[in-house]
């Protein structure tokens, strides 16, 4: 079954600290690996997207790894501010029967602090 | 701003009520998507449809009854509701139905069935 987990759950972290949010998937075949973020009361905006081949990918202050290996992406966050409390999606795409399916996780609610 | 609106942003209607929610693009895509996100919960996605034609349909209740009158826009027909579906709905669209395309997610009707 394809399956998305992401952790932690939450994290509360102080301004300007950084921070490293996880993914782990068993979707298969892989396609690509995104990872939104979701203000309150917002739709999903994407950050960042990576192919099979990719293993880094920044947008800003964001940075997403991805190692196909071991089926994990992580999502680390530099200098953070209040903005960007929010929650942090991590999908991935699976190529079935010539379509596209996306398993969403979970996500990280986090809260930037004073 | 997205690009994709949505409305009503907040809807409380009673299981016996008929109700409908609007998602409208502007961005020329030809794809879109219907969502359901309950709390601590992955985003489910519900139905898809690419150039008007439906093309998927994620075993979701009749009482759902999604209307795709132009690739702009997006309807979902609500009726005889009940309480668990209480949620926030989220619209999206994407240029077209594939698995490099990125979703832009609208934001959102939050709903809830009494």
């Amino acid at each position: 079954k394809n399956q998305v987990e992401q952790s932690p759950q939450s994290l509360i972290i102080l301004e300007g600290k950084n921070c490293t949010l996880q993914c782990n998937y068993t979707v298969s075949p892989f396609s690509n690996l995104r990872w939104y973020k979701q203000d309150t009361g917002r739709g999903p905006v994407s950050l960042t997207i990576m192919t099979f081949s990719e293993n880094t990918k920044s947008n800003g202050r964001y940075t997403a790894t991805l190692d196909a290996d071991t089926k994990q992406s992580s999502l680390h966050i530099t200098a953070s501010q209040l903005s960007d409390s929010a929650s942090y999606i991590c999908v991935v795409s699976a190529v079935v029967g010539g379509g596209n399916k996306l398993t969403f996780g979970t996500g990280t609610q986090l809260k930037v602090e004073l | 701003e997205t690009g994709v609106t949505q409305t009503p942003r907040h809807l409380v209607m009673g299981m016996t009520n008929k109700k409908s929610l609007k998602c409208e693009q502007h961005l020329g895509h030809n794809a879109m998507y219907w969502y359901k996100q309950s709390a601590k919960k992955p985003l489910e996605l519900m139905f898809v449809y690419n150039f008007k034609e439906q093309t998927e349909n994620n075993s979701v209740p009749s009482r759902f009854s999604p209307e795709c009158p132009n690739s702009s826009h997006l309807f979902l027909h609500l009726h005889t509701l009940q309480p668990e579906d209480s949620a926030l709905y989220l619209c999206a669209s994407s240029p077209r139905e594939g698995k490099k395309e990125t979703q832009y997610f609208g934001p959102g009707t939050r709903l809830l069935v009494l």
